[in-house]
């Protein structure tokens, strides 16, 4: 079962910061938060990761709370080409391996 | 740098066939792991393989199979194929098994069962 909890949807305007919530309340210290997005017939792309610092790279920020229990993925800028489903998962360890666990994620539409 | 290639990227099958599916991951990686999308139940881990050994499994039954050969491309099977097997089936890859080194995907192979 996942592990996360999203809105099912969300909506902004072309331009303005996109902030994305996800709760993963029952998170073990040693599970990343991992963020993906799929857009419609291709494969999730890789947005960010974090353990317990807020990260940022060259597509968005992550927030991670201080308890751990819930992040925020931020696009500072939203474009109409970041209309996607967006996935907050947690990475769990399980046998010698990983495995991503994705829940129904968040379509988030940006509109002009 | 080339990114994860699956191959074929449709596939149409009659129930009771078996089916192979290939996945060629980014250079240097290692880790190769493969998961089912479907309307109904998202997106599924199936099994992840490293250094040609099966490290983790997803709740599949057996009809589902996995390989990784010494250059780290990888197949998987599905056997006795059901109408329900109709899905996108996604492969990623990562440098190593580990939670800390994020997982790039294919764009799948879409099948379907008739």
């Amino acid at each position: 079962d996942a592990k996360t909890t999203q809105p099912p949807s969300m909506d902004c305007a072309e331009g303005r910061a996109a902030n994305l919530p996800c709760n993963h309340s029952t998170i073990s210290g040693n599970e990343y938060v991992y963020w993906y997005r799929q857009i419609h017939s291709q494969g999730p792309q890789y947005i960010i990761h974090g353990l317990k610092n807020n990260e940022t790279n060259e597509m968005a920020s992550l927030i991670i709370t201080e308890d751990r229990k819930s992040s925020t993925l931020i696009l500072p800028h939203a474009t109409l080409r970041d209309t996607a489903v967006y996935y907050c998962i947690v990475r769990v360890l399980s046998g010698q391996g990983t495995a991503l666990i994705f829940g129904k994620g968040t379509t988030l539409s940006v509109s002009s | 740098k080339a990114g994860v290639t699956q191959t074929p990227r449709y596939l149409i099958k009659t129930r009771g066939q078996q089916v192979t599916l290939s996945c060629s991951p980014i250079s240097g990686h290692r880790s190769v792991s493969w998961y089912q999308q479907t309307p109904g139940q998202g997106l599924q881990f199936l099994f992840e393989y490293f250094s040609e050994t099966q490290r983790n499994k997803g709740n599949f039954p057996g009809r589902f199979s996995g390989r990784q050969f010494s250059n780290s491309r990888s197949e998987m099977n599905v056997s006795t194929l059901e109408l329900g097997d109709s899905a996108l089936y996604l492969c990623a890859s990562s440098l190593g098994s580990f939670p800390n080194q994020p997982q790039h995907f294919g764009d799948g192979t879409r099948l379907s069962i008739l």
